[in-house]
């Protein structure tokens, strides 16, 4: 079976500092990877995806992620944060399933 | 583009009470699930249909849970009775079909609390 962790319950940051939230999964298969964002009192929506390719994957809203196979891990990045991008972050896996497995996120806090 | 729409928002209930969430997907997305999300948790899947027939439902407590997708369109998700830790926002997610690797768009959730 596979899982997902995410180190980080909560991140606070300054606005416009570089932010990374830590991901890393657990699978006997090859995975897909993705990060999802939800606002308050949304729905998840879809940041970026990862399933071949480049291990360097951008996003929207400036983000991007890499994912690193020896280390299981696929950590997001953004190098100058906003106070919109205050949420909760969610890092997901698809074993081909078609279904995801998602960590138990990470609270993304932009202060001014 | 209509997104996936869910209802009720909010529901209150006693405990050993019935409720049933309602879910109508994007137009054409032929997969569909059903997620729960307790507080401080990540989204556990509990039902995956594609039309209207189930792909995985193995974490889908069956004893007090329920859920049917008929016409292969909307779905209701039936707890009956509920209990205290089934309070949780229920979200609903479409995707365009089984072999599309990719993104799933989800719904506002219905946000369940059982007294």
């Amino acid at each position: 079976a596979q899982s997902v962790t995410q180190l980080d319950s909560q991140v606070p940051v300054f606005e416009e500092a570089p932010v990374e939230l830590r991901c890393n999964y657990s699978s006997s298969v090859s995975v897909y990877l993705f990060w999802y964002v939800q606002y308050p009192n949304q729905g998840l929506q879809l940041l970026l995806k990862y399933l071949s390719g480049s291990t360097l994957v951008k996003g929207i809203n400036g983000f991007e992620a890499e994912f690193n196979k020896s280390q299981t891990s696929f950590h997001l990045r953004k190098p100058s944060v906003h106070i919109s991008d205050t949420a909760e972050y969610f890092c997901a896996v698809d074993t081909g399933r078609r279904a995801l497995t998602f960590g138990s996120g990470t609270r993304l806090q932009v202060q001014p | 583009e209509a997104g996936v729409a869910q209802s009720p928002r909010y529901k209150i209930i006693e405990k050993r009470q019935s409720v049933a969430f309602w879910c109508n997907p994007i137009s054409g997305h032929a997969t569909l699930y059903w997620y729960q999300q307790i507080l401080g948790q990540g989204p556990k899947l509990l039902i995956q249909f594609q039309n209207n027939g189930v792909v995985d439902d193995s974490q889908l407590p069956k004893d007090r849970f329920s859920a049917e997708r008929l016409k292969g369109v909307d779905s209701t998700l039936k707890i009956q009775p509920a209990k205290l830790e089934d309070s949780a926002v229920y979200l609903c997610a479409s995707s365009f079909s089984w072999t599309n690797t990719g993104e799933l768009f989800f719904g506002e959730g219905s946000r369940l609390t059982v007294l």
